[in-house]
Parts: C-alpha cells; structure tokens; sequence
C-alpha cells in the first residue's frame, strides 16, 4: 500500500537554526498539508498546498515558516529560526482530491529545539 | 467546541478485558479516522470508516460509526500491555477549503498486565 514518508524521524537542532524537515507523499496526490502536534497537546494544523502554493494556513504558520515542492516529489516544511516551543512532533499528509477524499498521513519527525 | 473529541480521556483496565473509546464529532463528515500513538512516537493508522460504512473490523479492532448521532467507537478486544497507547479519531473539517482533519485530544489508554 502505497504511504507518505518523512524523513528524518528525530532531528534535533540548537535555537536559532534553520530546520528542514522533509517528505515523500503519495506519488498521484495533488493536496498536501503539515501539522504540529506539541508534546502532550493535539495534533494541530498548520498549512495546506496545492498547485505549488499556499491554500489554507492557520495562526500558527507565521513567517518563520514556509513550504515548498521542490522537485516534483518531495514536499518540505522549511522553520527559518527555531524556536524553544518549535519543539513538537511535525506530521505530513497528502491526498488525491479536494473534497470527498481522504488524508493519508506519515509517521512524523520528532523536532527537539536545544 | 471542538471537533473530534474522544472519550474517556483516559482509561485504565487489565490486560484480556476490552476497551471502548469514543469519538464525536460537529459537522457532518464522509469519513473518519483512528489513530495510535505510543508516548513521543508518531501516527499508526487503526482504521478508516466512511460515512456509508456503520462498522469495520481489522483484527481486535471494531470501529462503529452512528453519522445521525455524529458519533464513533473504536473497541479493542482482548487487550494486551503493547496496546498501551493514546488513540486519536481525526476527521475532515467541511469548513476548511482543502478539508484539513481535525483531531481530537485523545483517549490514554493504558492495559495492565
């Protein structure tokens, strides 16, 4: 069954750094998003792209962060500057169509801001 | 409040009984997903039920899905101690224009050898 990777599982980085976090969604989906889930707390949204841009994002997606699909296959979630509370488990999902389909989601990359 | 919220928050019983959890939700939806998570670690997808699906099984799961009550339950059979995890139900959000899930806060479960 085909499913979205994300790579790495666990990266750790020093404040103020700049984090990539990547991953690989279903090859023929066209909507991909990005959620945070802060230890402890709910799995929250925090961007959604189509059509290599921006269709949703919420509060928490300022502009310390951005997205990009850089080659065709991969999607990446870029944090400029990271901070403390950036900690958090970050998970990547993709799907084929807008309304009546269904998220597939990665297993997630462990962020731990030092 | 929120879409996607689990109960009990938290659940305690010994390993062999079964265990119930359950999910509500706000808007109507086309399907709904469970989802386990081991403490620190990432996602494990359970099981997919779409609207036109009242119960799906896999394995010592059973997932029911009631869209007039808005409503869904997720039951383990038989626990075991490796099924000591927080389970989460997460579902497509009709307010948002790409439809982002919705999680709940999820429900601790925790199986006592």
């Amino acid at each position: 069954e085909p499913e979205v990777t994300q790579t790495p599982s666990h990266q750790v980085t020093q404040m103020g750094q700049e984090v990539i976090l990547r991953c690989v969604p279903i090859s023929n989906h066209l909507y991909f998003y990005w959620y945070r889930q802060i230890l402890g707390q709910k799995v929250e949204f925090l961007v959604s792209f189509y059509n290599n841009e921006i269709s949703e994002k919420s509060e928490i997606f300022d502009d310390q962060f951005s997205v990009e699909r850089p080659d065709g296959s991969n999607f990446t979630l870029k944090i400029r500057s990271t901070k403390l509370e950036d900690s958090a488990m970050y998970f990547c999902a993709s799907k084929y169509a807008v309304a009546n389909d269904i998220q597939y989601f990665g297993a997630g990359t462990r962020l731990s801001v030092l | 409040s929120q879409q996607g919220e689990e109960d009990p928050q938290a659940l305690s019983i010994q390993e062999g009984e079964n265990a119930t959890m359950n999910c509500s939700y706000k808007t109507s939806i086309n399907n709904l997903q469970w989802y386990r998570q081991n403490s620190g670690r990432g996602l494990v997808h359970l099981i997919l039920i779409r609207s036109n699906e009242r119960e799906k099984h896999s394995g010592r799961l059973r997932v029911t899905l009631d869209t007039s009550k808005k409503s869904s339950s997720l039951l383990i059979t038989a626990s075991r101690a490796a099924d000591t995890a927080s389970y989460f139900c997460a579902t497509p959000s009709r307010s948002s224009g790409t439809y982002k899930y919705i999680f709940g806060t999820g429900t601790r479960l925790k199986v006592l050898a």
